[in-house]
């Protein structure tokens, strides 16, 4: 039984660059969250998506970062251009609705240099 | 502005102990609380959770409690086995959003 997965597990690139990051998440799970964890701010809500349309997206940081999902088995998290502040742990989570429990991927570990 | 706060960075129990890790929250509208366990390069695991409506939750070696008037939840492990050592987060849902503390680090020393 897959847990909810992610890609690449680490990325490290080059101030400017264009930086994708991929998740699946779990057969079933009609919501997605994508989270970004930085000593700073913690474990914070980017974006989520219900039935792969974007409900809340308040917590993105700004322009340079987009989030799709074009089925209900893949959402990407774009970062354009990449910046060293942008350097975190990135998760995917998936949830089922009316379940309170979200599941987490492994996470993209990236390094903008 | 910090709606969910673990104010202990750290943690050390000795092994076959108590651990007691603690929460606070602001926002009165939460209507459930989740505990997460996270070890170095891995995701977030669920742990264990609350409803707003209860005070208790026991699930094995777990139990969370909840002070809806003092807005406090805390989490027990008992008793503390070297492999609980980890981070552990206290979150708390409004709606569909998950929001979360900064997190604990739990040492169980053997």
């Amino acid at each position: 039984d897959a847990g909810v997965i992610q890609s690449p597990r680490h990325e490290v690139t080059e101030m400017g660059q264009e930086v994708t990051l991929r998740c699946k998440p779990i057969s079933g799970h009609n919501s997605l969250f994508w989270y970004r964890q930085t000593m700073m701010r913690g474990l914070e809500l980017l974006i989520y998506f219900n039935n792969n349309v974007p409900i809340d997206d308040s917590g993105m940081p700004e322009d340079r970062f987009s989030a799709k999902m074009p089925n209900a088995s893949f959402s990407t998290l774009k970062i354009q251009p990449s910046e060293p502040r942008d350097s975190a742990v990135y998760f995917c989570a998936s949830s089922f609705d009316g379940q309170e429990t979200q599941y987490f991927g492994p996470g993209t570990r990236l390094l903008v240099l | 502005d910090q709606q969910v706060k673990q104010n202990s960075p750290s943690l050390s129990v000795q092994e076959g102990r108590i651990s007691i890790l603690n929460c606070d929250y602001t926002n009165s509208m939460f209507d459930y609380f989740l505990w997460y366990k996270k070890y170095p390069a891995e995701g977030p695991t669920f742990l264990i959770s609350i409803s707003s409506i209860k005070d208790k939750n026991e699930d094995g070696r777990f139990t969370v409690f909840l002070n809806k008037s003092a807005k406090h939840l805390s989490l027990h492990i008992v008793p503390s086995q070297p492999g609980d050592s980890a981070v552990y987060f206290c979150a708390a849902l409004y709606g569909n959003k998950l929001v979360f503390g900064a997190g604990t680090i739990l040492r169980v020393k053997s």
